[in-house]
């Protein structure tokens, strides 16, 4: 009965590099979201996604932020030409529906990225 | 907008001293309520939630109540132990579903 399962646990890129953070959601589960803990502060929202749908991307900065969840496979979160500022702890959840009253949303372990 | 926030940290109690958290939530609509635990280097875990107006939640000796009159969802325990020591989130979500949207945290430290 495997949870969210995020990878790389802890992900070090330089700058100007691309990182790629990934996320299989809960068995049964369709819906997944990324969120994003900059030290010291609260959980911001980025994306939300069903299988092969962005449903919202009101948290996700305009460029070089993308996020997909294909038929098959896990959700990815790609950040390109990674600057300092995007060193931060990424975390997935996943719910059956959407997320609202008794679907709540279940986090993985989240993917701690550094950028040098 | 919507949002949530929370009384700010840290917190420290001594063993078996009870605790408050105060929440309180600004929404559009009637959202469901939650509160999650967030222990050193993992990811949020669910600790209880309401999904209407005068709801309690309550799991492993934690309650909240959620008082729609005072937007409220204080999150409390009658003897906390040091294992409790952990940041506490207060999160909503809109009745639509879709993202949660979280308070600040708040770090609670309890000393043996």
């Amino acid at each position: 009965n495997a949870g969210v399962m995020q990878n790389p646990r802890h992900l070090v890129r330089r700058r100007g590099q691309e990182a790629r953070l990934r996320c299989s959601p809960m068995k049964g589960h369709s819906h997944v979201y990324w969120y994003r803990q900059l030290p010291e502060e609260g959980l911001k929202f980025m994306v939300y996604l069903q299988k092969e749908n962005i449903i919202d991307e009101s948290g996700m900065p305009k460029e070089r932020f993308s996020a997909e969840f294909p038929k098959e496979g896990p959700s990815i979160l790609r950040i390109q030409q990674v600057v300092r500022g995007d060193s931060a702890a990424y975390f997935c959840a996943s719910s059956q529906q959407g997320g609202f009253g008794n679907q709540p949303q279940h986090f993985g372990d989240g993917t701690r990225l550094s950028i040098l | 907008g919507d949002s949530v926030t929370q009384m700010e940290g840290p917190v420290t109690l001594s063993e078996e001293a009870f605790l408050t958290i105060n929440c309180t939530y600004t929404a559009t609509g009637y959202p469901s309520l939650f509160w999650y635990v967030q222990y050193p280097g993992e990811g949020l875990q669910l600790l209880l939630k309401a999904t209407k107006a005068d709801d309690k939640g309550s799991n492993k000796g934690f309650e909240a109540t959620y008082r729609k009159e005072t937007t409220s969802f204080h999150l409390e325990k009658g003897s906390v132990q040091v294992s409790d020591s952990a940041v506490y989130f207060c999160a909503l979500t809109l009745r639509g579903g879709g993202k949660l949207i979280f308070g600040q945290g708040t770090e609670l430290s309890v000393k043996p």
